[in-house]
C-alpha cells in the first residue's frame, strides 16, 4: 500500500544527543519535504528536495540536516538536541508539479513527536 | 507579505450540529487552496483541494467554498460527530515557483461534544 512513514513516533532524549528522524515513502514521488509544526501554530517549512541527491533550507532556519541518497528516503539529523528543538515534525511528499495550477498535493506522515530535557 | 488567516481559533459545538469555518489569505499568485484536517498527533490529511475556478467543493459531509476575488474560504461541516474533533487547516499554494510553496494557517480547534 502507497504510504509515508516516520520513525520514532515519539522520542524523549537528553541535551547533546544526536538524533535521526526517519522518513520513508512508497509513493514514488520525486518531492519530499520537513516541517515543525509547535502546538496551535501553523506548520513551517524546514527542509525540501525535488529528488535524489538534492535538498534545500525552507522558510524557518533549523540547526537539523537532511539527505536524499534515495527516492523513498528523507532522514533529518540534529547533532546535539537542546531543549529548543522540542517540538513535532512531520514529513511530507508530493509528485512533480505538472504547471502553475496543478495540485502539488503533499501527503502528510504522522510526525514525530520530539521532546529535548 | 503572503498569509493565511483562520476564523475562529476554537470552536465547540454539540453533535448532530453544522458549522462553518473562516479562512481569509492573500497569497500572490494564487494556485490552489485546500483544507487539511490534523487529528491530535497526526499529520494533516487533505480534505478539499480547489483552483481559482472552482467555487465549491464537497466531500461527504464537508464542503468548501472559495471566492477568489475576495481572497476567502470557508469550510462548512454538516452534520458533526464525535470523530470530526479534530483541527482544521486551511493552506494556499502559490504558482510562482517550482516548488508550489504552501502557505499554512494556524488552523481552527474544533471539539464535539456529545
Amino acid at each position: 500500500e502507497a504510504d509515508i512513514y516516520q520513525t520514532p513516533r515519539y522520542l524523549v532524549i537528553g541535551t547533546g544527543k544526536k538524533i535521526t528522524l526517519e522518513c520513508s515513502q512508497t509513493m514514488g514521488h520525486d518531492k519530499m519535504y520537513w516541517y515543525q509544526q509547535d502546538p496551535g501554530m501553523e506548520l513551517h517549512l524546514i527542509h525540501y528536495s525535488y529528488g535524489v541527491n538534492s535538498t534545500e533550507k525552507g522558510d524557518l532556519s533549523s540547526e537539523s540536516t537532511v539527505s536524499r541518497i534515495r527516492t523513498e528516503h528523507f532522514p533529518l539529523t540534529l547533532e546535539s538536541a537542546r531543549p529548543s528543538h522540542t517540538s513535532q515534525y512531520l514529513c511530507a511528499s508530493s509528485e512533480q508539479q505538472q504547471g502553475p495550477f496543478s495540485y502539488n498535493e503533499q501527503f502528510f506522515g504522522p510526525g514525530t513527536r520530539l521532546t529535548v530535557l | 507579505k503572503n498569509q493565511v488567516e483562520q476564523s475562529p481559533q476554537s470552536l465547540i459545538i454539540l453533535e448532530g450540529k453544522n458549522c462553518t469555518l473562516q479562512c481569509n489569505y492573500t497569497v500572490s499568485p494564487f494556485s490552489n487552496l485546500r483544507w487539511y484536517k490534523q487529528d491530535t498527533g497526526r499529520g494533516p490529511v487533505s480534505l478539499t483541494i480547489m483552483t481559482f475556478s472552482e467555487n465549491t467543493k464537497s466531500n461527504g459531509r464537508y464542503t468548501a467554498t472559495l471566492d477568489a476575488d475576495t481572497k476567502q474560504s470557508s469550510l462548512h461541516i454538516t452534520a458533526s460527530q464525535l470523530s470530526d474533533s479534530a483541527s482544521y487547516i486551511c493552506v494556499v499554494s502559490d504558482r510562482g515557483s517550482t516548488l508550489g510553496r504552501l502557505y499554512f494557517g494556524r488552523g481552527t480547534q474544533l471539539t464535539v461534544w456529545p
